[in-house]
Protein backbone atom coordinates (compact mmCIF):
# COMPACT_ATOMS: atom_id res chain seq x y z
CA UNK A 1 0.00 0.00 0.00
CA UNK A 2 1.56 3.25 -0.91
CA UNK A 3 0.69 7.16 -0.65
CA UNK A 4 -2.29 8.12 1.45
CA UNK A 5 -5.23 5.84 2.08
CA UNK A 6 -8.96 6.48 3.51
CA UNK A 7 -11.60 4.29 4.85
CA UNK A 8 -14.50 4.56 3.94
CA UNK A 9 -14.56 5.43 0.82
CA UNK A 10 -18.21 5.91 1.25
CA UNK A 11 -20.30 6.54 4.01
CA UNK A 12 -24.05 7.57 4.73
CA UNK A 13 -25.27 8.52 8.35
CA UNK A 14 -28.37 9.67 10.36
CA UNK A 15 -27.72 12.96 12.71
CA UNK A 16 -28.08 11.00 15.78
CA UNK A 17 -24.57 8.67 14.58
CA UNK A 18 -21.40 8.33 15.35
CA UNK A 19 -18.67 7.24 13.27
CA UNK A 20 -14.91 8.07 12.14
CA UNK A 21 -13.45 8.32 9.25
CA UNK A 22 -9.52 7.07 8.64
CA UNK A 23 -6.72 8.15 7.38
CA UNK A 24 -3.61 6.60 7.01
CA UNK A 25 -0.15 7.67 5.28
CA UNK A 26 2.47 5.09 3.86
CA UNK A 27 5.55 8.21 3.16
CA UNK A 28 7.16 8.54 6.08
CA UNK A 29 5.36 12.21 6.38
CA UNK A 30 5.08 14.37 9.78
CA UNK A 31 2.08 16.55 9.12
CA UNK A 32 -0.96 15.49 8.02
CA UNK A 33 -4.11 17.71 7.20
CA UNK A 34 -8.25 17.32 6.85
CA UNK A 35 -9.90 19.09 4.50
CA UNK A 36 -13.59 19.76 3.32
CA UNK A 37 -14.57 19.92 0.01
CA UNK A 38 -18.30 21.13 -0.63
CA UNK A 39 -19.28 20.94 -4.57
CA UNK A 40 -18.60 24.32 -5.78
CA UNK A 41 -16.47 25.90 -3.32
CA UNK A 42 -12.87 25.47 -2.40
CA UNK A 43 -11.29 23.18 -0.52
CA UNK A 44 -11.78 24.27 3.07
CA UNK A 45 -8.82 23.46 5.76
CA UNK A 46 -9.88 21.98 8.92
CA UNK A 47 -7.21 20.37 11.17
CA UNK A 48 -3.58 20.59 11.44
CA UNK A 49 -1.36 17.99 12.77
CA UNK A 50 2.24 18.11 12.48
CA UNK A 51 4.61 15.89 14.58
CA UNK A 52 1.46 14.18 15.95
CA UNK A 53 0.56 17.58 17.70
CA UNK A 54 -2.83 19.90 16.49
CA UNK A 55 -1.84 23.19 15.06
CA UNK A 56 -4.51 24.37 13.68
CA UNK A 57 -8.15 24.14 14.40
CA UNK A 58 -9.63 26.15 11.71
CA UNK A 59 -12.96 27.18 13.47
CA UNK A 60 -14.72 23.37 13.16
CA UNK A 61 -17.53 22.96 15.00
CA UNK A 62 -17.25 20.36 17.95
CA UNK A 63 -19.22 17.88 16.10
CA UNK A 64 -16.21 17.18 14.27
CA UNK A 65 -13.29 15.66 16.74
CA UNK A 66 -9.44 14.94 15.06
CA UNK A 67 -7.08 12.41 16.42
CA UNK A 68 -3.35 11.52 15.99
CA UNK A 69 -2.31 8.80 17.47
CA UNK A 70 1.11 8.85 15.36
CA UNK A 71 2.53 10.48 12.44
CA UNK A 72 1.40 8.39 10.22
CA UNK A 73 -2.59 7.82 11.10
CA UNK A 74 -5.31 10.36 11.42
CA UNK A 75 -8.64 9.89 12.20
CA UNK A 76 -12.25 12.09 12.20
CA UNK A 77 -14.60 11.39 14.89
CA UNK A 78 -18.44 12.42 13.77
CA UNK A 79 -21.26 12.86 16.38
CA UNK A 80 -24.43 14.64 15.37
CA UNK A 81 -23.95 15.84 12.23
CA UNK A 82 -26.07 17.85 10.32
CA UNK A 83 -26.84 18.14 6.84
CA UNK A 84 -24.95 20.67 5.45
CA UNK A 85 -22.26 18.75 6.90
CA UNK A 86 -22.17 16.20 3.48
CA UNK A 87 -19.31 16.16 1.41
CA UNK A 88 -16.00 15.01 0.49
CA UNK A 89 -13.35 14.65 3.48
CA UNK A 90 -9.93 14.82 2.06
CA UNK A 91 -6.97 13.61 4.47
CA UNK A 92 -3.52 14.89 3.06
CA UNK A 93 -0.18 14.86 4.66
CA UNK A 94 3.28 16.78 3.47
CA UNK A 95 6.59 16.06 4.66
CA UNK A 96 6.28 18.90 7.45
CA UNK A 97 4.36 21.86 8.32
CA UNK A 98 7.02 24.17 5.97
CA UNK A 99 7.36 25.49 1.94
CA UNK A 100 6.85 24.27 -0.18
CA UNK A 101 6.63 20.81 0.66
CA UNK A 102 3.93 19.66 -1.29
CA UNK A 103 0.50 18.22 0.43
CA UNK A 104 -0.40 14.88 -1.12
CA UNK A 105 -3.97 13.87 -0.75
CA UNK A 106 -6.10 10.68 -0.47
CA UNK A 107 -8.85 9.59 -2.36
CA UNK A 108 -11.36 11.36 0.39
CA UNK A 109 -14.54 9.64 1.68
CA UNK A 110 -18.20 11.07 0.86
CA UNK A 111 -20.17 11.59 3.66
CA UNK A 112 -24.02 11.79 3.22
CA UNK A 113 -25.44 12.69 6.25
CA UNK A 114 -29.36 12.03 6.32
CA UNK B 1 -13.53 37.36 -1.30
CA UNK B 2 -11.71 34.10 -2.33
CA UNK B 3 -8.24 35.05 -2.67
CA UNK B 4 -7.95 32.39 -5.40
CA UNK B 5 -10.12 33.28 -8.51
CA UNK B 6 -10.14 30.27 -11.59
CA UNK B 7 -11.91 30.85 -14.81
CA UNK B 8 -14.11 29.43 -16.92
CA UNK B 9 -15.85 27.72 -13.85
CA UNK B 10 -16.42 25.18 -16.40
CA UNK B 11 -15.67 24.16 -20.13
CA UNK B 12 -16.75 20.91 -22.67
CA UNK B 13 -13.57 20.44 -25.33
CA UNK B 14 -13.23 18.30 -28.39
CA UNK B 15 -11.14 15.33 -27.91
CA UNK B 16 -7.58 16.11 -29.69
CA UNK B 17 -7.77 20.22 -28.93
CA UNK B 18 -6.43 22.94 -26.42
CA UNK B 19 -7.48 24.47 -24.16
CA UNK B 20 -6.59 27.33 -21.52
CA UNK B 21 -7.61 27.98 -18.30
CA UNK B 22 -6.89 30.75 -15.68
CA UNK B 23 -5.77 31.56 -12.11
CA UNK B 24 -5.88 34.85 -10.29
CA UNK B 25 -4.77 35.46 -6.71
CA UNK B 26 -4.77 37.85 -4.08
CA UNK B 27 -2.17 35.94 -1.97
CA UNK B 28 1.07 37.64 0.03
CA UNK B 29 3.24 37.09 0.42
CA UNK B 30 3.78 34.73 -2.27
CA UNK B 31 5.43 30.96 -2.09
CA UNK B 32 4.72 29.49 -4.84
CA UNK B 33 1.77 28.03 -6.91
CA UNK B 34 0.65 24.76 -8.07
CA UNK B 35 -1.90 23.52 -10.34
CA UNK B 36 -3.40 20.39 -8.89
CA UNK B 37 -5.66 17.79 -10.98
CA UNK B 38 -8.81 16.20 -9.34
CA UNK B 39 -10.31 12.86 -11.34
CA UNK B 40 -13.80 12.18 -9.96
CA UNK B 41 -13.69 10.52 -6.98
CA UNK B 42 -10.64 10.97 -6.36
CA UNK B 43 -8.11 13.40 -4.37
CA UNK B 44 -6.00 16.09 -6.15
CA UNK B 45 -2.73 15.35 -7.55
CA UNK B 46 -0.33 18.10 -8.14
CA UNK B 47 0.59 18.40 -11.75
CA UNK B 48 3.24 21.70 -11.50
CA UNK B 49 4.74 23.75 -9.36
CA UNK B 50 5.97 27.11 -10.06
CA UNK B 51 8.72 29.87 -7.31
CA UNK B 52 8.05 33.77 -8.06
CA UNK B 53 11.15 33.36 -10.45
CA UNK B 54 9.74 30.85 -12.60
CA UNK B 55 7.67 31.77 -15.76
CA UNK B 56 6.73 28.43 -17.08
CA UNK B 57 6.55 24.88 -16.14
CA UNK B 58 5.82 21.75 -17.95
CA UNK B 59 4.41 19.00 -17.88
CA UNK B 60 3.80 16.39 -20.46
CA UNK B 61 1.11 18.04 -22.18
CA UNK B 62 0.08 20.30 -19.32
CA UNK B 63 1.88 23.82 -19.37
CA UNK B 64 1.72 26.09 -16.65
CA UNK B 65 2.95 29.53 -16.64
CA UNK B 66 2.97 32.36 -13.83
CA UNK B 67 3.06 36.37 -13.90
CA UNK B 68 3.70 36.82 -10.79
CA UNK B 69 3.47 41.00 -11.34
CA UNK B 70 -0.01 40.39 -12.32
CA UNK B 71 -0.60 37.57 -9.96
CA UNK B 72 -2.08 35.74 -12.35
CA UNK B 73 -1.33 31.93 -13.71
CA UNK B 74 -2.89 29.70 -16.63
CA UNK B 75 -2.73 25.63 -17.04
CA UNK B 76 -2.58 25.08 -21.16
CA UNK B 77 -3.87 21.43 -22.06
CA UNK B 78 -2.49 20.46 -25.93
CA UNK B 79 -4.14 17.79 -27.66
CA UNK B 80 -6.64 17.24 -24.89
CA UNK B 81 -7.39 13.95 -24.60
CA UNK B 82 -10.50 11.74 -22.79
CA UNK B 83 -8.41 11.75 -19.38
CA UNK B 84 -7.96 14.99 -19.43
CA UNK B 85 -11.46 15.12 -18.10
CA UNK B 86 -11.35 16.36 -14.01
CA UNK B 87 -11.42 19.36 -12.20
CA UNK B 88 -7.93 21.58 -12.44
CA UNK B 89 -7.30 23.32 -8.94
CA UNK B 90 -5.21 26.26 -8.74
CA UNK B 91 -3.53 26.48 -5.24
CA UNK B 92 -1.21 29.02 -3.99
CA UNK B 93 0.95 29.04 -0.94
CA UNK B 94 1.62 32.29 1.35
CA UNK B 95 4.59 32.47 3.45
CA UNK B 96 6.52 29.88 5.46
CA UNK B 97 4.12 27.51 6.99
CA UNK B 98 2.35 25.74 3.79
CA UNK B 99 -0.58 27.15 4.73
CA UNK B 100 -2.39 26.65 0.82
CA UNK B 101 -5.55 29.11 -0.64
CA UNK B 102 -7.57 27.20 -2.90
CA UNK B 103 -9.66 27.82 -5.83
CA UNK B 104 -12.94 26.71 -6.69
CA UNK B 105 -11.43 24.41 -9.61
CA UNK B 106 -11.82 24.40 -13.25
CA UNK B 107 -14.35 21.29 -14.89
CA UNK B 108 -13.17 20.21 -17.84
CA UNK B 109 -14.89 17.71 -20.07
CA UNK B 110 -13.25 16.20 -23.16
CA UNK B 111 -15.53 14.57 -25.69
CA UNK B 112 -15.15 12.15 -28.62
Amino acid sequence: ETGVTQTPRHLVMGMTNKKSLKCEQHLGHNAMYWYKQSAKKPLELMFVYNFKEQTENNSVPSRFSPECPNSSHLFLHLHTLQPEDSALYLCASSQDRGSPNEQFFGPGTRLTVL
Amino acid sequence: KNQVEQSPQSLIILEGKNCTLQCNYTVSPFSNLRWYKQDTGRGPVSLTIMTFSENTKSNGRYTATLDADTKQSSLHITASQLSDSASYICVVSAGGNNRLAFGKGNQVVVIP
